[in-house]
């Protein structure tokens, strides 16, 4: 257990919805990640917050928005779905910024049908 | 453009002898690198890190090697057992530039060890 918390575990949704995706990073982490990971792309970075501040931002959509709250939990945000947008999301914290190891959640599966 | 590639997508290795992971990286601005290994239906497990001021750093069975002069990091498991089955990713961190590329792991696609009793 990793102690990075994500829910739900499964989700499915129809093309034109939008869902929130949760994360509850681990205790005294104050970085946490997005990550996707779909069949033929890898996992690939979507973004990164500090203590409720945006760091780093990956080839993350428009559709897709994502904020950390002042108790460090965050929620990513999809809208507008897509079938292309199913996919494995991860969250991952960390307790710095950078050079450190991140500890990723079990992950959400999203099915967009 | 993949800037980290592990181009054996699958090592097959008996019980108890050495598994070598390979990865490579083409972006000079890559300073610190991890190894991650994941189960199915599971998140990433953090194994091993190792920053570019080193060329080696080892932890009980599972070691790093850096080459930063040939952009080439691998992982040496030893013995490897067949709980070691499972995907193995190497990711890199580049220094800031601008501020955009902060915490952000570049993931390479993954080679899966199969650990044979």
């Amino acid at each position: 257990d990793s102690g990075v918390t994500q829910t739900p575990k499964h989700l499915i949704t129809a093309t034109g919805q939008r869902v929130t995706l949760r994360c509850s990073p681990r205790s005294g982490d104050l970085s946490v990640y997005w990550y996707q990971q779909s069949l033929d792309q890898g996992l690939q970075f979507l973004i990164q917050y500090y203590n409720g501040e945006e760091r780093a931002k990956g080839n993350i959509l428009e559709r897709f928005s994502a904020q950390q709250f002042p108790d460090l939990h965050s929620e990513l945000n999809l809208s507008s779905l897509e079938l292309g947008d199913s996919a494995l999301y991860f969250c991952a914290s960390s307790a710095r910024q950078r050079n450190t190891e991140a500890f990723f959640g079990q992950g959400t599966r999203l099915t967009v049908v | 453009d993949q800037q980290v590639k592990q181009n054996s997508p699958s090592l097959s290795v008996q019980e108890g002898r050495i598994s070598i992971l390979n990865c490579d990286y083409t972006n000079s601005m890559f300073d610190y690198f991890l190894w991650y290994k994941k189960y199915p239906a599971e998140g990433p497990t953090f194994l091993i890190s190792i920053s570019s001021i080193k060329d080696k750093n080892e932890d009980g069975r599972f070691t790093v090697f850096l080459n930063k002069s040939a952009k080439h990091l691998s992982l040496h498991i030893v013995p490897s057992q067949p709980g070691d089955s499972a995907v193995y990713f190497c990711a890199a961190s580049a220094r800031s530039r601008g501020g955009t590329s902060y915490g952000k792991l570049t993931f390479g696609q993954g080679t899966i060890l199969t650990v044979h009793p």
